[in-house]
């Protein structure tokens, strides 16, 4: 059974870097067949994809963050890896990572695994 | 930037009532449109794909239909384990973008 676990500092100070794990288990990240994704939740507030890599290196990510955002893949670890730069209050959410998987024509994305997210709160 | 708009926001409904959920691409997205249910303090589950694929193990009250722009998230007969927020989703391009959200109250 695929698994995935955030893993992190809980607490991050205004203008430093936050930086998350996500590990996976049961299953192997370097397969062609994925991509791997972080989305955040603001307390009380909806989801928001903000980026997804593929086991390659190949990342896109969310417009708004792009200047702040760098999503990261090590495959020796089956592990890949968030960092957003220069945080304010408005970072602090529950950040979750998911596996982006195909269906099974290759054509539709979907996120079909998930952890179960981690709270990060930015305070001094 | 593709933008995700559903409606409505909330609403209320019983155990039994039938409950449709709308969703809104910015731009066309032929069916590359998912449904996720968020229960409260946990992560969303994936309910529907490519608009109208019910996940395995979904139960089949569960329905979604559309194309193009316009998608619907249909729940035949509410069920109190349903009673969550609901979310759209765009698989359109790589920029997976999700929309606002319905949560669905007693």
């Amino acid at each position: 059974q695929l698994q995935l676990q955030e893993s992190g500092p809980g607490l991050v100070k205004p203008s430093e870097t936050l930086s998350l794990t996500c590990t996976v288990s049961g299953g192997s990240i370097s397969s062609s067949s994925y991509y791997w994704g972080w989305i955040r939740q603001p307390p009380g507030k909806g989801l928001e994809w903000i980026g997804s890599i593929y086991y390659s290196g190949s990342t896109s990510y969310i417009p708004s963050l792009k200047s702040r955002v760098t999503i990261s893949v090590d495959t020796s670890k089956n592990q890949f890896s968030l960092k957003l730069s220069s945080v304010t209050a408005a970072d602090t959410a529950v950040y979750y990572c998911a596996r982006w998987n195909y269906d099974s024509s290759g054509y539709y994305l979907f996120f079909d695994h998930w952890g179960q997210g981690t709270l990060v709160t930015v305070s001094s | 930037d593709i933008q995700m708009t559903q409606s409505p926001s909330s609403l209320s409904a019983s155990v039994g009532d039938r409950v449709t959920i709308t969703c809104r691409a910015s731009q066309t997205i032929s069916s590359y449109l998912n449904w996720y249910q968020q229960q409260p303090g946990k992560a969303p589950k994936l309910l529907i794909y490519a608009a109208s694929s019910l996940q395995s193990g979904v139960p089949s009250r569960f329905s979604g239909s559309g194309s193009g722009t316009d998608f619907t998230l249909t729940i035949s007969s509410l069920q109190p384990e349903d009673f969550a927020t609901y979310y759209c989703q765009q698989s359109y391009s790589t920029l997976g973008a999700f929309g606002g959200g319905t949560k669905v109250e007693i």
